[in-house]
């Protein structure tokens, strides 16, 4: 159980380009979806927050306006970078939470953006 | 602030050979921990748990991690490391609903 599937994997576009990335919580309903960018060689850096049928609550130094996110149901979130460049290359995972605070967080697989 | 610090960056171990990873946190009430493992390119997998009771926790593969409130520790454990064991350990605290990671220790396994 506590499936969280991230699609897609991996994606290769050009400079200015928009990318969505979709993170779907498979067996169980998420109250609450997480999205971290992780660089090379590096820990998880928390993004965002988002509840279900509100807005996102995004990390300082975190722009907001580069990083939509949508949690409109209680097994889907989606991150949007838009107008993407090349220093927003990195690795994306998300994670959902079913229940009270303190339950662990269950991870996607991550998705691969490379801006050319 | 909670806040997570895993001592050892790197840690090579023989394929059979026994596996301790360090973790200590800091965090001023009773603490929610965990250990994840990612492998290259994947997500995060969650290894265990500790939340109350009882401070040696088992998890999936073989793990357990012991609970020590008195050096603040949650070191994670395994008797005999198989090859694919070979990942990066990450553990975690939360408080409330944020996780606060480590940075990680990569684990490479030689036969």
């Amino acid at each position: 159980g506590a499936v969280v599937s991230q699609h897609p994997s991996r994606v290769i576009c050009k400079s200015g380009t928009s990318v969505k990335i979709e993170c779907r919580s498979l067996d169980f309903q998420a109250t609450t979806m997480f999205w971290y960018r992780q660089f090379p060689k590096q820990s998880l850096m928390l993004m965002a927050t988002s509840n279900e049928g509100s807005k996102a609550t995004y990390e300082q130094g975190v722009e907001k306006d580069k990083f939509l996110i949508n949690h409109a149901s209680l097994t889907l979130s989606t991150l949007t970078v838009t107008s993407a460049h090349p220093e927003d290359s990195s690795f994306y995972i998300c994670s959902a939470r079913d229940g009270t605070a303190n339950q662990p967080q269950h991870f996607g697989d991550g998705t691969r953006l490379s801006i050319l | 602030a909670q806040s997570v610090t895993q001592p050892d960056i790197h840690i090579t171990v023989s394929e059979g050979a026994s596996l301790e990873l360090r973790c200590n946190y800091s965090y001023g009430a009773t603490p929610y921990l965990f250990w994840y493992v990612q492998s290259p390119g994947q997500g995060l997998q969650l290894l265990l748990k500790y939340f109350s009771g009882d401070t040696l926790v088992q998890g999936i593969k073989g793990f357990e991690a012991e609970f020590k409130r008195s050096q603040s520790s949650f070191n994670l454990r395994k008797p005999s490391v198989h090859w694919s064991d070979a990942a990066e350990y990450f553990c975690a605290v939360t408080n409330d609903y944020k996780l606060s990671f480590g940075a990680g220790t990569t684990v490479t396994v030689r036969a």
